[in-house]
């Protein structure tokens, strides 16, 4: 099956500075990219969504920056606090799935050192 | 707000025992999922289903069954506990007018003794 898979399974920055948390996936046929958030005992938090048609979306601090050439998936995070620490998911779904299911990353640890 | 709510946080069994896993959505979705998400590997799809008393398998069924005799409820059912059964389960659902976004619940953390 298709393969999402993060860069480094671990991120750690300062308060303050900008993260960025990376995405390969292998399908060239994904639609639609979503990045989830997850705090320690919780479950998985929806964060930003891309569609295939897009480059680059922006919400409240995060971009998700999406390069179909190399299959590559970004998240920036601006100005991270310590309530950004958790574990960040990318996911995708493919093109015509009618269940709306996704195929989750292995996941990144950010830490925010004070 | 979506709310999806799963029966218990933490739950221990013994090796054999027929488990129960409850998931509850409020917003009328179509389409529930049943994951496990161990270190390292991320959240692995088990089952899901797209309408009441429809089911199919995700990547991970073996060992597992599923229910879902109502829109908003969506059980996980492990016939006989194995050890390597021991997990975090986490239930999702997703539908409606919005996007292809899926809210979880919780999740319930299962030990198998």
């Amino acid at each position: 099956g298709e393969s999402v898979g993060l860069h480094l399974p671990t991120l750690s920055v300062q308060e303050g500075d900008n993260s960025i948390i990376n995405c390969a996936y292998s399908n060239s046929a994904s639609d639609y990219f979503i990045w989830y958030k997850q705090e320690s005992g919780k479950g998985p938090q929806f964060i930003i969504d891309i569609r295939s048609n897009m480059d680059k979306r922006q919400g409240q601090r995060v971009t998700v920056l999406l390069n179909k050439t190399v299959k590559h998936l970004s998240l920036q995070i601006a100005a991270t606090q310590p309530g950004d620490s958790a574990v960040y998911f990318c996911a995708e779904t493919p093109f015509g799935s009618s269940a709306r299911q996704l195929t989750f990353g292995s996941g990144t640890q950010l830490t925010v050192l004070p | 707000d979506v709310k999806v709510t799963q029966s218990s946080r933490y739950l221990v069994k013994r090796t054999g025992e027929k488990v129960f896993l409850e998931c509850v959505q409020d917003m009328d979705h179509e389409n529930m999922f049943w994951y496990r998400q161990d270190p390292g590997l991320g959240l692995r799809l088990i089952y899901f289903s797209y309408d009441v008393k429809m089911k199919e398998k995700g990547d991970i069924p073996e060992g597992y069954s599923v229910s879902r005799e109502k829109k908003e409820r969506f059980s996980l059912i492990l016939e006989s506990a194995s050890t390597n059964q021991t997990s975090m389960y986490l239930c999702a659902s997703a539908g409606g007018t919005g996007g292809w976004e899926q809210y979880f619940g919780p999740g319930t953390r299962l030990t198998v003794t």
